[in-house]
């Protein structure tokens, strides 16, 4: 079955510095892997998507298939980044659903 | 454009009841998926409804149910309602053939 994990429940980091968040899963096929997010009192949304290969909010993950990880990255946090992150994999194209890990909480100290 | 609403915000029940949870989806979608999402864990997937069917179900027993409308609004029905039932429910509509899942703000079930 297909599987999501975050090791991290919670990541604390001060402002400016660097910030990984981790994500591995599991899954033999080729897989279409996601980042959300929920910032304090805020729906679930999209942060940014493998196949894009884009930058948001200074944010990035690269796919690694050898892994199985993809890693989401910033070089320098911000206290806006504070937030709840959850990984995600989307197996097989269209309406398929998605499988989400159990999300890591990123605190920025200022 | 109109995002995904849900109503109720917030719901308690008590074990042995039936509840039901609604969702409108984003103008324009035709996809609707459902998730439940227990405290401190990820959404996990109930089941999805591509204009009025059910398109996917995940491991969840049959006294979850759902429906799809023409105006692509749905619902989630639980019957027999048990303790672990409380949870966060998740709505999240799509255009069919395209990824992005845009989700609604959840309504917050607690079953006593």
């Amino acid at each position: 079955a297909q599987r999501v994990t975050q090791p991290e429940k919670l990541l604390s980091v001060f402002k400016g510095a660097p910030v990984e968040l981790k994500c591995n899963y599991s899954y033999s096929g080729s897989p279409e892997l996601f980042w959300y997010v929920q910032y304090s009192r805020q729906r679930l949304q999209l942060l940014l998507r493998h196949i894009s290969r884009e930058s948001i909010k200074g944010f990035t993950a690269d796919l690694n298939k050898g892994e199985t990880s993809f890693h989401l990255k910033k070089p320098f946090a911000q206290e806006e980044d504070s937030a709840m992150y959850y990984c995600a994999l989307k197996v097989g194209g269209g309406n398929t659903p998605l499988v989400f890990g159990k999300g890591t909480r990123l605190s920025v100290i200022a | 454009e109109t995002g995904v609403t849900q109503s109720p915000t917030h719901l308690i029940k008590t074990r042995g009841q039936q509840v039901t949870l609604r969702c409108s989806s984003q103008s324009g979608h035709n996809t609707v998926s459902w998730y439940q999402q227990a405290l401190g864990q990820g959404p996990q997937f109930i089941f999805q409804y591509y204009r009025e069917e059910e398109n996917g179900r995940g491991n969840f027993p049959p006294r979850f149910s759902g429906l799809q409308f023409p105006n692509y609004s749905s619902e989630l029905n639980v019957n027999a309602l048990e303790l672990d039932d409380s949870a966060l429910y998740l709505c999240a509509s799509s255009l069919g053939g395209q990824f992005e899942q845009y989700f609604g703000p959840g309504t917050r079930l607690t079953v006593t």
